[in-house]
């Protein structure tokens, strides 16, 4: 257990449906990561928050994903209208900028798995 | 672009030794990381080098290059429960972490 935790660890929905997933970070850190990982491929970047404020969103995210972080401390990633092709892995990391032990670690969340029919 | 390369799969024996290796191309470098991951689980921070030669920790070692801008990590004393997909990672000029897409490693009895 890396202190990272999310939820729901699966969710499967019907095309079109919006869903949202909750990542909780350790508390003290504050960088926390969206990524999406499929089969066989490294985690794909989607987002990341320093304290509150969104930082960088990639340019291959589209309009129907958003993510807050209010008061920085958990994040919630939503998916609307979702489509077969965002049926996925979405990771959560954190990590503490700045921190102690110079080691860059992210620590990852268990991930929520996303099947779309 | 940014790419990292490293081989899709690897096997070897339990109890030998195996090298995975990566080459980056990336704006900016701070850093060359290295993740685990099994089956179903989350990626798990292994090793980070910052500057040039070998990080040991414990059975595993990392080595960076950065004139090559090469990297590899080295797995000692296999041992079955190594089974997994390791995966390294650049620190690019804006801070973010760009992933490899993995290496497989299969260990044989």
């Amino acid at each position: 257990d890396t202190g990272v935790s999310q939820d729901p660890r699966h969710k499967i929905t019907k095309r079109g449906q919006n869903v949202t997933f909750r990542c909780d970070p350790i508390s003290e850190h504050n960088r926390l990561y969206w990524y999406r990982q499929t089969l066989g491929q490294g985690p794909e970047f989607l987002t990341y928050f320093q304290n509150e404020a969104q930082l960088e969103k990639s340019r291959l995210l589209s309009d129907r994903f958003s993510a807050e972080r209010p008061k920085g401390s958990f994040s919630t990633l939503e998916i609307q209208r979702t489509e077969q092709g965002d049926s996925a892995m979405y990771l959560c990391a954190s990590e503490m900028l700045g921190g102690e032990g110079g080691t860059d670690t992210q620590y990852f969340g268990p991930g929520t798995r996303l099947t779309v029919l | 672009g940014q790419s990292l390369e490293q081989p899709s799969e690897v096997t070897a024996v339990e109890g030998a030794i195996v090298q995975i290796n990566c080459t980056y191309q990336t704006s900016g470098f701070y850093g060359l990381s290295w993740y685990q991951q099994h089956d179903g689980g989350a990626p798990t921070f292994l090793s980070y080098n910052a500057l040039d030669g070998l990080e040991e920790t414990g059975r595993f070692s990392s080595f960076l290059s950065r004139s090559d801008s090469y990297g590899y990590l080295l797995l000692q004393e296999l041992q079955m429960k190594d089974s997994a997909s390791y995966f390294c990672a650049v620190r690019d000029e804006n801070y973010q972490l760009i992933w490899g897409a993995g290496t497989k490693l299969i260990i044989k009895p």
